[in-house]
């Protein structure tokens, strides 16, 4: 299986603050066929289910602020918040979809400082 | 829009098995554009996929669980569902179901991609 580690585990961010979460997968999840990066990330808030923000690593969800932006190829894999808003507390997580076997990231978990 | 309904008993027994159905609305399961999944979330912990299914029964799972699953879907109800078998304390989670995009076909057999949207979760306990 595709080990999905994402850092840090933990994020304290100022509001209006740019924060930024990493995804690092165990092996490529880039189709050199197609040129796309095989992953996806999720915003999960208290009690809720997880919400799709980003796949194909960097094609915004329709409905997504702008200011969610996912970046990276190959092993390494990054979801920017430009702007933090207090809306935006949650837990993050990656997912690879390289391999029907799917695995998600253990999660980083954004507030406010 | 698409709703996603998990229902199914809140408490468990060890050994015994875990049934859980998603109802699906606003949509068609039968849909060729999707997979139908399910994920769970342990307490306090993160997510781990399950597995899905497509709707004409192509069926992938978890290595780590796949001896104990199956997921089978209903086509006249518009619902997929779940069993796990001899469950313990470990399978006491929140769980989830949601519809899968796929990301390609290669020949008869396309792949689960991405999730959206889940549906809201049912916590699941194992206990005597």
């Amino acid at each position: 299986d595709i080990v999905m580690t994402q850092s840090p585990d933990s994020l304290a961010v100022s509001l209006g603050e740019r924060a930024t979460i990493n995804c690092k997968s165990s092996q490529t999840v880039l189709y050199s066929a197609n040129n796309r990066n095989y992953v996806a990330w999720y915003q999960q808030k208290p009690g809720q289910p997880p919400k799709l923000l980003i796949y194909w690593a960097s094609t915004r969800e329709s409905g997504v602020p702008d200011r969610f932006s996912g970046s990276g190829s190959g092993t390494d894999f990054t979801l920017t918040i430009s702007s933090l808003q207090a809306e935006d507390v949650a837990v993050y997580y990656c997912q690879h979809y390289y391999t029907p076997s799917l695995t998600f990231g253990g999660g980083t978990k954004v507030e406010i400082k | 829009q698409l709703q996603l309904e998990e229902s199914g008993p809140g408490l468990v027994k060890p050994s015994e098995t875990l049934s859980l159905t998603c109802t699906v609305s606003g949509g068609s399961i039968s849909s060729s554009n999707y997979y139908w999944g399910w994920i769970r979330q342990p307490p306090g912990k993160g997510l781990e996929w399950i597995g899905s299914i497509y709707y004409s029964g192509t069926t992938f799972y978890n290595p780590s669980l796949k001896s104990r699953v199956t997921i089978f879907v209903d086509t006249s109800k518009n619902q997929f569902s779940l069993n796990l078998s001899s469950v313990t304390a470990a399978d006491t989670a929140v769980y989830y179901c949601g519809r899968g995009y796929t990301r390609g076909c290669g020949g008869s057999t396309c792949y689960p991609a991405w999730f959206d949207p889940w549906g809201q979760g049912t916590l699941v306990t194992v206990s005597s």
